[in-house]
This record gives C-alpha cells, sequence and structure tokens, in this order.
C-alpha cells in the first residue's frame, strides 16, 4: 500500500545550526515529493519539492536530496532561525491523473535563540 | 490573486448530525483535494474533484462524500457525524494539469481549513 514514513517526530536545535528530516515512501510509482511548513494554527505551505528525475534541490537555505533505489528523500535546513520552527511534513504522490498527496506524520522543529 | 478560502472556518456539531464544508479554489485552478488532519493520523487523503468528477478517493466511509460545481469551487458532506470526525479539514488546490503518459506535477495550495468539533 501507499505509506510515507517519517523521522524524527520531533527535532530541538539551537539557531544556526542545520537540521534534516528524513522520510521513506513505499509506492516505487511516484514521482513527486513536495515538502510542507504548517506554523501553529496556519495552512499548511510549500517550501519545496523535489521531482523523480533529479537527485537534488537547492533553495537558499532548504535543500532536498532524493534516492530513488532506497525510496528516501530528505529536508535540509541549514542555518536555522527562530522563525523556521514549525511542524514540517513530507509527501509523494504518483501524479498521473492526481493530486492526491500521502503525508508523512510530521516533524515537529523547535530552534532555540 | 486570492488564495484557498474555506467556510465556516469554525464548526461546533453534536453526533448524528450532518455538515456540509466549502472550499473556493484560487482563480483558474481546476482540481480541489480534501484532507482530514487529526494529531493522532495526521494529513489524511479524503478526495479529488477534477472537473466536477471524482477522480480519487481515500478510505474513508461512505459517510463522507463530495461534489465539485462548474466554477470549480468544492463541498464536501459529512452525514451521521461521530465524534471520532473531530479535525480540521484542509482543502488543497492546484492548476489540475493532467497527465496520463507524463507526470503533471500539480503544486497543491492548502486553505485556511475547518476546524470540525463533534459532540
Amino acid at each position: 500500500g501507499e505509506n510515507v514514513e517519517q523521522h524524527p517526530s520531533t527535532l530541538s536545535v539551537q539557531e544556526g545550526d542545520s537540521a534534516v528530516i528524513k522520510c521513506t515512501y513505499s509506492d516505487s510509482a511516484s514521482n513527486y515529493f513536495p515538502w510542507y511548513k504548517q506554523e501553529l494554527g496556519k495552512r499548511p505551505q510549500l517550501i519545496i519539492d523535489i521531482r523523480s528525475n533529479v537527485g537534488e534541490k537547492k533553495d537558499q537555505r532548504i535543500a532536498v536530496t532524493l534516492n530513488k533505489t532506497a525510496k528516501h528523500f530528505s529536508l535540509h535546513i541549514t542555518e536555522t532561525q527562530p522563525e523556521d520552527s514549525a511542524v514540517y511534513f513530507c509527501a509523494a504522490s504518483k501524479t498521473y491523473n492526481t493530486d492526491k498527496l500521502i503525508f508523512g506524520t510530521g516533524t515537529r522543529l523547535q530552534v532555540f535563540p | 490573486k486570492a488564495g484557498v478560502t474555506q467556510t465556516p472556518r469554525y464548526l461546533i456539531k453534536t453526533r448524528g448530525q450532518q455538515v456540509t464544508l466549502s472550499c473556493s479554489p484560487i482563480s483558474g485552478h481546476r482540481s480541489v483535494s480534501w484532507y482530514q488532519q487529526t494529531p493522532g493520523q495526521g494529513l489524511q487523503f479524503l478526495f479529488e474533484y477534477f472537473s466536477e468528477t471524482q477522480r480519487n478517493k481515500g478510505n474513508f466511509p461512505g459517510r463522507f462524500s463530495g461534489r465539485q460545481f462548474s466554477n470549480s469551487r468544492s463541498e464536501m458532506n459529512v452525514s451521521t457525524l461521530e465524534l471520532g470526525d473531530s479535525a480540521l479539514y484542509l482543502c488543497a488546490s492546484s492548476l489540475g494539469r493532467t497527465g496520463q503518459t507524463a507526470p503533471s506535477y500539480n503544486e497543491q495550495f492548502f486553505g485556511p481549513g475547518t476546524r470540525l468539533t463533534v459532540l
């Protein structure tokens, strides 16, 4: 079946440190992997995504890597800031005639000043 | 361009009642998906609509239903409410580019959600 595992469930870092969140997907037909950030009481917002034909993508302090063979993808945040504190969700989708997203269980990131 | 909107934002119902939630997508977006968010189960896919047709459905009982109108606005209905239906219901819209033989990579934008409490 379709499943996305996400680790860790909570992550505490000092401001300026890096944070890494890892996800593993089960359906090898998945080809699109977005990451969403959800602040308390707010809607999930897309922060970065990666397609299956790309191994790595970077946007300023955020990067995502994808290992299709291992069915594994990760979010890397460098030089963390207190405003990075939120819950982060990874997701996977097959995208052929569907927008259906299978979400991981979320990682609560806390960045301490 | 206005974002995805959902109404109402908060709703309190009692067991056995039914409820209808509404989602207005971003202008020009043709696809609307619905998700249930709970602390225990996270974000779970309910169903998606494209051009007034249900394109995909998640593993929820038949008490959960939805529809999409010609202007792409969507509604979801939950009948015979149970305590376990208490959740944040999120809708997301996308351009809805379709691909039968090639991936479509539609970026989805979420609405603020409707917080449903069943007493």
